[in-house]
Parts: structure tokens; C-alpha cells; sequence
């Protein structure tokens, strides 16, 4: 079965602290690595795509990384408007010869002025 | 581009009834749309996959007779909780994928629904 780790659960920032989000994965015939910001009570929105492991991408303060096993999301210089859940999620083959999306449970940013 | 629109975006029923919601892509076509169920500090459900004009792919342990999808167009997806119980309450989503252009493969989300069943 596909699963998804994200860690830590919750971080706490000072504006300007840069950190990282980790997210490791077990599947078998991996089609796709997913970023999703969430704000409270509004659906995910999509930030970055990873497909092979050593891809990198980036876009303004955030920049997302994949190997073989984990992804990391690393924010530099955070601000409190980055302030959200952040999610990561994998596409696999599964038994059934379909693509199927897996969700961590998420990381809760917190960035404080 | 690629923004989903989910209809409504609150809901408030009585137990028994049903409850339809609905999805649309608005500036793509998407052969496929998916439903997830959020509980508060959980992780996304998937629940099915609706490809359009065939019959949706339910998760194992989703009730295809309770929550009925249909995928009538290439930009419209609808999900129906029939005979609403209070474990239904819950944050529907609503995600679409692009099969063509820069998002290929990447699924794009609505709002979500807040569904409360008293």
C-alpha cells in the first residue's frame, strides 16, 4: 500500500527563519510528486510537480526537491502570509493498472512576525 | 487557468435527505475529476474517480449507492449524498485533472464543501 509521511506535523517559524518540510514515500511505479498549499477551510492549491528524483523547482520563497525515497519544501526567508498546511501527495500505478493520488496528513506552517 | 469551482460551498441538511454538489472546470476540459473527504486534522480521501461519460471508480469502503457521482460533461462532475447521516458531515473537495498543456497529469482543486448533517 502507498504511503505518505510528512514531518514535522506542525512548525513554527520566525519571519525570515528559512526551514524544510520532508515528505517520504513508499510506492511502487512512482508517476508523480505532488506540493499543495492549503489555507483553513479552503481546497488545495497546487504548487509544484516533481517526477524524477534529483528535479528541483522553485517559485518565489519555495523551492521543492525529489530523490528517490522523500521530497523536501524548502521556504527561505518565510513571511507570515506563507502561513498554511502544506501538503504533499504521490501518483502511482496501483494494482488496478490506474494512476491513483495518496496525501500526507500535512505540515502546519506557522510564520510569526 | 485551470480553476475548479465547487457549488455550494456550505451546506446545512437534515438527516435523511440528500445533498448534491457540484464541480466544474472552468477554463479546461478535465476527462477526469476526482472527490476526497477532509476530517478535521486528517489527510485527503480519496473517495472515487469520475471519468466523463463512464461510471465513477469508488475507493474501497465508499458506498457507490450512498455517494453517486456523475461526470455528464468534460467540465461538470456532481456528487450526491444520499440519505444524509451526521458521520457525513465533512469538507468535500473536488480536484480536476488536465490532460493537455503545461499541467499535464496534475490535478488542480475546488474550494471545497463544508457539509453539516443535523
Amino acid at each position: 500500500e502507498d504511503q505518505v509521511t510528512q514531518s514535522p506535523e506542525a512548525l513554527r517559524l520566525q519571519e525570515g527563519e528559512s526551514s524544510s518540510l520532508n515528505c517520504s514515500y513508499t510506492v511502487s511505479g512512482l508517476r508523480g510528486l505532488f506540493w499543495y498549499r492549503q489555507d483553513p477551510g479552503k481546497g488545495p492549491e497546487f504548487l509544484f510537480t516533481l517526477y524524477s528524483a534529483g528535479e528541483e523547482k522553485e517559485k518565489e520563497r519555495l523551492k521543492a526537491t525529489l530523490t528517490k525515497k522523500e521530497s523536501f519544501l524548502h521556504i527561505t526567508a518565510p513571511k507570515p502570509e506563507d502561513s498554511a498546511t502544506y501538503l504533499c501527495a504521490v501518483q502511482a500505478l496501483n494494482s488496478g493498472g490506474y494512476q491513483k493520488v495518496t496525501f500526507g496528513i500535512g505540515t502546519k506552517l506557522q510564520v510569526i512576525p | 487557468g485551470a480553476v475548479v469551482s465547487q457549488h455550494p460551498s456550505r451546506v446545512i441538511c437534515k438527516s435523511g435527505t440528500s445533498v448534491k454538489i457540484e464541480c466544474r472546470s472552468l477554463d479546461f476540459q478535465a476527462t477526469t475529476m476526482f472527490w476526497y473527504r477532509q476530517f478535521p486534522k486528517q489527510s485527503l480521501m480519496l473517495m472515487a474517480t469520475s471519468n466523463e461519460g463512464s461510471k465513477a471508480t469508488y475507493e474501497q469502503g465508499v458506498e457507490k449507492d450512498k455517494f453517486l457521482i456523475n461526470h455528464a460533461s468534460l467540465t461538470l462532475s456532481t456528487l450526491t449524498v444520499t440519505s444524509a447521516h451526521p458521520e457525513d458531515s465533512s469538507f468535500y473537495i473536488c480536484s480536476a485533472r488536465s490532460l493537455g498543456g503545461l499541467s499535464y497529469n496534475e490535478q488542480f482543486f475546488g474550494p471545497g464543501t463544508r457539509l453539516t448533517v443535523l
